[in-house]
């Protein structure tokens, strides 16, 4: 069955500096997501991308973050600048497309900031 | 805004009983309703997909039905198993493509 990869598993990084974390979507999908995971609280949406741009995000996707699609296969979440409450399990999600279609998510990435 | 309830928060059964998960959500315009599996530390796994026009999903053990003009979904599971011991999420998929997530049930099933 058709999975979604979510590279690195754990990541941990130093206050203040950069991650990019990365996820190579269902290849026939045409829709992407980042969502996030704070321990202990629910999922939450962090931004959608179609057709090679951002079509939602939230209140929480501010400037300290971006998506990319480089080339056809992978899509990528980076933070600038790390800060200890960007500590969370990342999850990347695709949809083949319209409204009525179901999400596959990847396995996550933890990522911890110190 | 959507909001999506999960009640309740912890169940603990013994094995061969049947699960019964609830799920709430306040805005009726919905497109579809999905239910997912997290297991400790792990990514959710996809179990059933309900859409706005259906009543219910089955498969195997598991049962889901939806009621979208209440705003409640419940997913069933029949004759529970260690191995189902789990959290269990729901999610409802509304404008803008994106999905509201529930709390989660977390579930322990005593051999």
């Amino acid at each position: 069955e058709p999975e979604v990869t979510q590279t690195p598993s754990h990541q941990v990084t130093q206050m203040g500096q950069e991650v990019i974390l990365r996820c190579v979507p269902i290849s026939n999908h045409l829709y992407f997501y980042w969502y996030r995971q704070i321990l202990g609280q629910k999922v939450e949406f962090l931004v959608s991308f179609y057709n090679n741009e951002i079509s939602e995000k939230s209140e929480i996707f501010d400037d300290q973050f971006s998506v990319e699609r480089p080339d056809g296969s992978n899509f990528t979440l980076k933070i600038r600048s790390t800060k200890l409450e960007d500590s969370a399990m990342y999850f990347c999600a695709s949809s083949s497309q319209g409204l009525g279609s179901g999400y596959t998510f990847g396995s996550g990435t933890r990522l911890t900031v110190v | 805004k959507q909001e999506v309830t999960q009640i309740p928060a912890a169940l603990s059964v013994p094995e061969g009983e049947n699960l019964v998960l609830n799920c709430s959500f306040t805005d009726s315009a919905i497109y579809n309703l999905q239910w997912f599996r997290q297991d400790p530390g792990k990514g959710l796994t996809s179990l059933l997909l309900i859409q706005s026009s259906q009543r219910e999903q089955t498969s195997g053990r598991l049962n889901a039905s939806l009621d979208k003009s209440s705003g409640r979904s419940t997913l069933y599971i029949a004759a529970s198993q260690p191995g189902d011991s789990a959290t269990y999420l729901c999610a409802v998929k509304a404008a803008g493509n994106k999905l509201t997530f529930g709390g989660g049930t977390r579930v322990l099933v005593k051999p």
